[in-house]
């Protein structure tokens, strides 16, 4: 692993199934983030995680959950998927210092029917 | 509310040079991102600010003016691999990221 990797890659979804997006990074970062990117807006934070153990709710938490049991793994999971939720996902992380350049994972293009 | 307003698309020819704006309204201010993002990829880290002034990086440099809330990005020499869209992000009061919608670039040769 070199990075961040997020699985799956692309996944079609029918409404009111559960999913799991996974993130895994291997660079030790203590913060690890969610977001979403819709056509014509900016990447909107879902959830995010300063440190193993705990997580915080971005801009845009509701019908997502998220876990950070340890420091490499950050997963998403849609309790009950809906149509709103097509999306592209990415997963970013960075070392938590006040500079805080993050670095994102390759993506999750999700879509709900 | 927060805010960042960047324009949405521009064109430019291959050599030339472009500057793409940003002017943001944020509860706080600890920095300045700029990321590029080619279609179908994830976003990449291009440069920062959190002083005034201007950085620069190779071709592309990035200027800040926190009285005015206003950023930019200016790339010269441009080249067809340019053509990408370039994010604008401040980092707010707690030290989250508040992202633009993005300005794609289209190069034209």
């Amino acid at each position: 692993i070199a990075g961040i990797t997020q699985a799956p890659t692309s996944q079609i979804l029918a409404a009111g199934r559960r999913m799991t997006l996974r993130c895994t990074q291997d660079m030790r970062h203590n913060a690890m983030y969610w977001y979403r990117q819709d056509l014509g807006l900016g990447l909107r934070l879902i959830h995010y995680s300063n440190t193993a153990g705990t997580t915080g709710k971005g801009e845009v938490p509701d019908g997502y959950s998220v876990s950070r049991a340890n420091t490499d793994d950050f997963p998403l999971t849609l309790a009950s998927a809906v149509p709103s939720q097509t999306s592209v996902y990415f997963c970013a992380s960075s070392d938590g210092s006040s500079y805080n350049e993050q670095f994102f994972g390759p993506g999750t293009r999700l879509t709900v029917l | 509310g927060q805010n960042i307003d960047q324009p949405t698309e521009m064109t430019a020819t291959e050599g030339a040079i472009v500057q793409i704006n940003c002017t943001y309204q944020t509860s706080g201010f600890n920095g300045l991102f700029w990321y590029q993002q080619h279609a179908g990829e994830a976003p990449t880290f291009l440069s920062y600010n959190v002083l005034d002034g201007l950085e620069e990086k190779g071709r592309f440099s990035s200027f800040l003016s926190r009285s005015k809330g206003y950023s930019y990005l200016l790339l010269k020499e441009l080249q067809m691999k340019d053509s990408a869209s370039y994010l604008c992000a401040v980092m707010d009061s707690n030290y989250q990221l508040i992202w633009g919608a993005g300005t794609k670039l289209i190069i034209k040769p």
